[in-house]
């Protein structure tokens, strides 16, 4: 049964920083892996999407990689701000999708 | 605009009363899913949909029923076998293992 982890739980750091969040997972027979950021009370707004034979995406300050082989992936966020601040969720998707319990991300001003 | 559309936003529930809630993509997604939220946890999957009237139950299905009669429909039923059925629930949509595209999610609460 894939598993899939986040590390840290949660995270806080000053406005302007460069930070990596990592997601982790045990099955690499994988089709694709996605990156979702998540406000309070809202839906996933998909950020970033790595089909299994690419290395890494790059959406203006997020960058994705994805190392299949060791069931790992980081998302790098470039000079941070604090509309940054949210949930970041990553997803395994074998056939069907597993989700990681997420990081946290508090950015301040 | 394309998108999917969860219906309603809140809902609240009686003790042994049945809800269904509403999941209606315009993507012409083949898939849906939907999934159930708690605090600070992730995702869990309920049931998924590869095709219409085709469907498969996930991980915690008990206590939930749906229907795929539209492909454009994919309603959540719970019953009143659900014990804890407060959570934040999320329908979504995919075509082809590629990207996953979510609703606003229903808030469901037991009162």
């Amino acid at each position: 049964k894939q598993e899939v982890t986040q590390i840290p739980a949660a995270l806080s750091v000053p406005e302007g920083e460069n930070l990596v969040l990592n997601c982790s997972f045990t099955d690499s027979a994988i089709y694709n892996l996605q990156w979702f950021r998540q406000d309070p009370g809202k839906g996933l707004t998909s950020l970033l999407l790595i089909q299994s034979s690419q290395r890494e995406q790059t959406s203006g300050r997020l960058n994705a990689s994805l190392d299949k082989s060791s069931g790992r992936s980081t998302l790098y966020i470039a000079a941070s701000q604090p509309g940054d601040s949210a949930t970041y969720l990553c997803a395994v998707n074998a056939g069907k999708s597993t989700f990681g319990d997420g990081t946290t991300l508090t950015v301040k001003p | 605009d394309g998108g999917i559309t969860q219906s309603p936003k809140y809902l609240f529930r009686k003790e042994g009363q049945n809800v269904t809630l509403s999941c209606e993509q315009n993507l012409n997604h083949d898939a849906m899913y939907w999934y159930r939220q708690d605090p600070g946890q992730g995702l869990r999957l309920i049931y998924y949909s590869q095709i219409v009237n085709d469907f498969q139950k996930g991980d915690i299905a008990e206590g939930y029923s749906v229907s795929r009669e539209k492909k454009e429909s994919f309603p959540l039923t719970v019953t009143s076998a659900q014990k804890n059925p407060t959570a934040f629930y999320l329908c979504a949509s995919e075509e082809g293992n590629t990207e996953a595209f979510f609703g606003q999610g229903t808030r469901l609460t037991v009162v």
